[in-house]
């Protein structure tokens, strides 16, 4: 069927270090997987994405990086800051079109 | 553009009541999508909608639960007759077919007392 992990369910880092979530997925003719960050009490809200005709994507502190072969995703931010404190959820779009999530990170940065 | 809106933001009910939840996508948005999200289950794609036509509501949980998108600027989600353990935050959010980003509305907070 169609489904996402994501791992870890929880992550605390220091500030200034640097944070990675990794996520795998199950259908594949996905082809698009973006990473949604959620403040609490907030709606999710877009922050990067990656197509699967690109290995590596960068945007300032965050980059994606994709490994086709082996259906799995990953998130990495660098020099923490406290304001990056949030829930960040990985997805991916099936061949059906449907965007499924993963369950989600709780990362917390420790000043 | 105003984003997607969702209405009521937040809803407080009795078991065994009906509840709906609203929501309009972007203005060129022709697909719809409802999510619903918990602490112990994460985001669940519940139903969606492509040019107002559902496509797949698999993840719809049960029959007391019905999602109807009468026209491109409106959809409704439906619960009927409520419980609690349908409370969580129901989050819709729309797209361009054709295209991937998906944009989410502030969602409808329900809590079935």
């Amino acid at each position: 069927g169609e489904n996402v992990e994501q791992h870890p369910s929880t992550l605390s880092v220091q500030e200034g270090d640097s944070a990675v979530i990794k996520c795998t997925y199950s259908d594949s003719a996905s082809n698009y997987f973006p990473w949604y960050k959620q403040e609490l009490g907030k709606r999710p809200q877009l922050i990067i994405d990656i197509r699967s005709n690109v290995g590596e994507k960068k945007d300032q502190r965050i980059a994606v990086t994709l490994n086709k072969t082996a259906k799995h995703f990953s998130l990495h931010i660098t020099e923490t800051q406290p304001e990056d404190s949030a829930v960040y959820f990985c997805a991916a779009i099936t061949r059906a079109q449907k965007l499924v999530f993963g369950q989600g990170t709780r990362l917390t940065i420790n000043p | 553009d105003a984003g997607v809106i969702q209405s009521p933001r937040h809803e407080v009910t009795e078991m065994g009541q009906e509840v709906t939840l609203r929501c309009k996508p972007i203005s060129g948005h022709n697909s719809l999508f409802w999510y619903r999200q918990t602490m112990m289950r994460g985001l669940e794609l519940l139903i969606y909608f492509n040019n107002n036509v559902p496509i797949d509501d698999s993840g719809m949980p049960e029959d007391r639960f019905s999602a109807k998108m009468p026209n491109a600027s409106f959809s409704t989600l439906k619960i009927q007759p409520s419980e609690p353990r349908d409370s969580a935050v129901y989050f819709c959010a729309s797209k361009l077919s054709g295209a991937n980003v998906l944009t989410f509305g502030a969602g409808s907070r329900l809590t079935v007392l």
